[in-house]
């Protein structure tokens, strides 16, 4: 019953450096999305797939790939860190986004770039 | 354009003191207002989801209601284990109502 699995959880980059950012969900969901969250900006949509083979940009894609690797997985790559990519990053699934629930968020990855 | 204003930024409740949470949209023609709580350190977790003007869901001290302009979310008789942020959101027009756009949420600290 693990729902939305983030890996790392925490990660330091030096300005630059390259990562990926690993969600993976076992509820056999059809959408999944990426969003960072930074101190008074709320959560922001950086891309979303919203089906298998899909991807799309959200409202802060530069800086950032996506990869759909299956239904099960969605990672999110910086190839060159800045430091204003600083920020906590957080995957989520949905059967459809209008579904009775939503989203169903993983636990987050705090990034930092140096 | 879709927005999601959410307000106060911050709210500080001495326990069993009542208030509310408010939530504006402007949306052409809404899909869904999902209400989320989030733990420090934690990501959202779902609260309600309301899709039409006169709606209302409970769930313990929390009820959310809807008008065609904001949503509401009253906290009757809060508890310390009540403090969290809470947001909210709308399917937004940009993604074709595949995504969700969130409001900045409101801090809720309630002290014993």
């Amino acid at each position: 019953n693990a729902g939305v699995t983030q890996t790392p959880k925490f990660q330091v980059l030096k300005t630059g450096q390259s990562m990926t950012l690993q969600c993976a969900q076992d509820m056999n969901h059809n959408s999944m999305y990426w969003y960072r969250q930074d101190p008074g900006m709320g959560l922001r949509l950086i891309y979303y797939s919203a089906s298998e083979g899909t991807t799309d940009k959200g409202e802060v894609p530069n800086g950032y790939n996506v990869s759909r690797l299956n239904k099960r997985e969605f990672s999110l790559r910086l190839e060159s860190a800045a430091p204003s990519q600083t920020s906590v990053y957080f995957c989520a699934s949905s059967a459809g986004v209008l579904q009775n629930y939503g989203y169903t968020f993983g636990s987050g990855t705090r990034l930092t770039v140096v | 354009e879709d927005q999601v204003t959410q307000s106060p930024e911050a709210l500080r409740l001495q326990e069993g003191e009542s208030s509310s949470l408010n939530c504006s949209y402007t949306v052409s023609g809404l899909r869904g207002l999902f209400w989320y709580r989030q733990d420090p350190g934690k990501g959202p977790e779902f609260l309600f989801t309301l899709y039409s003007a006169g709606e209302e869901k409970e769930k313990e001290r929390l009820k959310a209601t809807l008008t065609k302009k904001e949503s509401f979310l009253h906290i009757t008789a809060p508890k310390p284990e009540d403090s969290a942020t809470y947001l909210c959101a709308v399917p937004h027009a940009d993604t074709g109502r595949r995504a969700l756009t969130f409001g900045s949420g409101t801090r809720l600290q309630v002290q014993p």
